[in-house]
């Protein structure tokens, strides 16, 4: 079965940091990019960042460009988001998503169940 | 960055009719454009790709139609688990954007 599980999120003060994590299993993982798209409180859907399969591109929402930082072990087929000098604008539930290429922010195909995060003193 | 305008936004209808939604963008995006659907608490669902390209395992019910700048999801036939929130979104470069997205409500 095709699955993403993330993990990592929870309440962080501003201008601290935080890691997610995204296990993928039951598909060739390096041969997909890999997406984070997040979803504030009652609001629709904003991507975030896109890592191709090889490790070797991303690119980034303007929104978060300079603050986070996507990577993927793909020995262990697993995603990160790496989020620094978070804001109160920042809290949302985060999906991980795979994208149906290999290069390029595509369509996503499979999502995770989503991990919260609160940005809040 | 491409804006993805959807309408309407809150759509109220009743078991069987049939439904449609519009997508519109800001500049073309020939049909790199999806469709998905959200439940509340859950994660997006696939719907429809490549503007017309219906996913694998979505009912026959739910087609996609347009190129260019606009596009529209139609569900045929209105099933009660098609109560959600629909959004699309562009893949024509490489930051993708969402519509706003338009919640289907029972009338």
């Amino acid at each position: 079965e095709v699955q993403l599980l993330e993990s990592g999120g929870g309440l962080v003060q501003p201008a601290g940091s935080l890691r997610l994590s995204c296990a993928a299993s039951g598909f060739p993982f390096g041969d997909y990019a890999m997406s984070w798209v997040r979803q504030a409180p009652g609001k629709g859907l904003e991507w975030v960042s896109m890592i191709n399969g090889r490790a070797d591109w991303a690119t980034y929402a303007d929104s978060v460009k300079g603050r986070f930082t996507i990577s993927r072990d793909n020995s262990k087929s697993t995603l990160y988001l790496q989020m620094n000098s978070l804001r109160a604008e920042d809290t949302a539930v985060y999906y991980c998503a795979k994208d149906h290429a290999y290069h390029a922010p595509y369509y996503k195909d499979v999502w995770g169940k989503g991990t919260t995060v609160t940005v809040s003193s | 960055d491409i804006q993805m305008t959807q309408s309407p936004s809150t759509l109220s209808a009743s078991v069987g009719d049939r439904v449609t939604i519009t997508c519109r963008a800001s500049q073309s995006i020939s049909w790199w454009l999806a469709w998905y659907q959200q439940k509340p608490g859950k994660a997006p669902k696939l719907l429809i790709y490549d503007a017309s390209s219906l996913q694998s395992g979505v009912p026959s019910r739910f087609s996609g139609s347009g190129s260019g700048t606009e596009f529209t999801l139609t569900i045929s036939s209105l099933q009660p688990d098609d109560f959600a929130t629909y959004y699309c979104q562009q893949y024509h470069n490489f930051s993708p954007t969402f519509g706003q997205g338009t919640k289907v409500e029972i009338k």
